[in-house]
């Protein structure tokens, strides 16, 4: 299985909704991301676990609360977003954080969540 | 803050054709160097990683790394009308011994048009 599977696949959503983005995968990768990406414009990297830990917070707003219950879950909670955090939020993981010149550090990217935010 | 540019496109290139997409960064001690190709509405999937100077071939797509530049291309041969896609240069942070952070900078992109 080398897939990321991310839901739901699209999500609209009010500025006083709660929320949440989905993440898994079975692989065996330490290392699991979030990035945004708006329409014409690069990922922009959101956070990284490295073993379940949280080891980047780029400096998210906290109505974005990211978690990772286990190896293989990232969830991303959305609470009193704004209609600018309309996105395609996208899931990566690798095996690992920390080799500077090895295939482990080889992002794997999800299909993406597409969040419409009204 | 760590810069990736990229040729702002878009490059339009007849089939059959060499497509060349450049990328320049600014951290010198990055060491894994990767394109992505996106298409519309889909995400980021990898076409090639690369972490030691010079070329590295898979198929139809070389690689060429110039540390010493700062400078990372990705050449595509027999340019195929599928190959119509934002193509992402993305470099890995790393410290002065070369660990990684985790932190993927992504260029700009560019955009590839190859037409029948």
């Amino acid at each position: 299985d080398t897939e990321v599977t991310q839901t739901p696949k699209h999500l609209v959503m009010g500025m006083t909704n709660k929320k949440s983005l989905k993440c898994e995968q079975h692989m065996g990768h330490r290392a699991m991301y979030w990035y945004k990406q708006k329409a014409k414009k690069p990922p922009e990297l959101m956070f990284v676990y490295s073993y379940e830990k949280l080891s980047i917070n780029e400096s998210v707003p906290s109505r974005f609360s990211p978690e990772c219950p286990n190896s293989s879950l990232l969830n991303l909670h959305l609470h009193a977003l704004q209609p600018e955090d309309s996105a395609l939020y996208l899931c990566a993981s690798s095996q690992e954080v920390g080799r500077g010149r090895s295939g482990a550090n080889v992002l794997t990217f999800g299909a993406g969540s597409r969040l419409t935010v009204l | 803050q760590k810069e990736v540019e990229q040729n702002s496109g878009p490059l339009s290139v007849p089939e059959g054709a060499i497509a060349s997409l450049n990328c320049t960064y600014s951290d010198r001690v990055s060491q894994s160097f990767f394109w992505y190709r996106q298409y519309s509405g889909k995400s980021p999937e990898l076409i090639m990683s690369i972490y030691s100077n010079g070329d590295k071939e898979d198929g139809r797509f070389t690689a060429q790394l110039n540390k010493a530049s700062q400078y990372v291309s990705l050449l595509i041969r027999d340019s195929q009308p599928s190959d119509s896609a934002t193509y992402l240069c993305a470099v890995n942070e790393a410290n002065a011994g070369g660990t990684s952070y985790g932190k993927l900078t992504f260029g700009q992109g560019t955009i590839l048009t190859v037409h029948p």
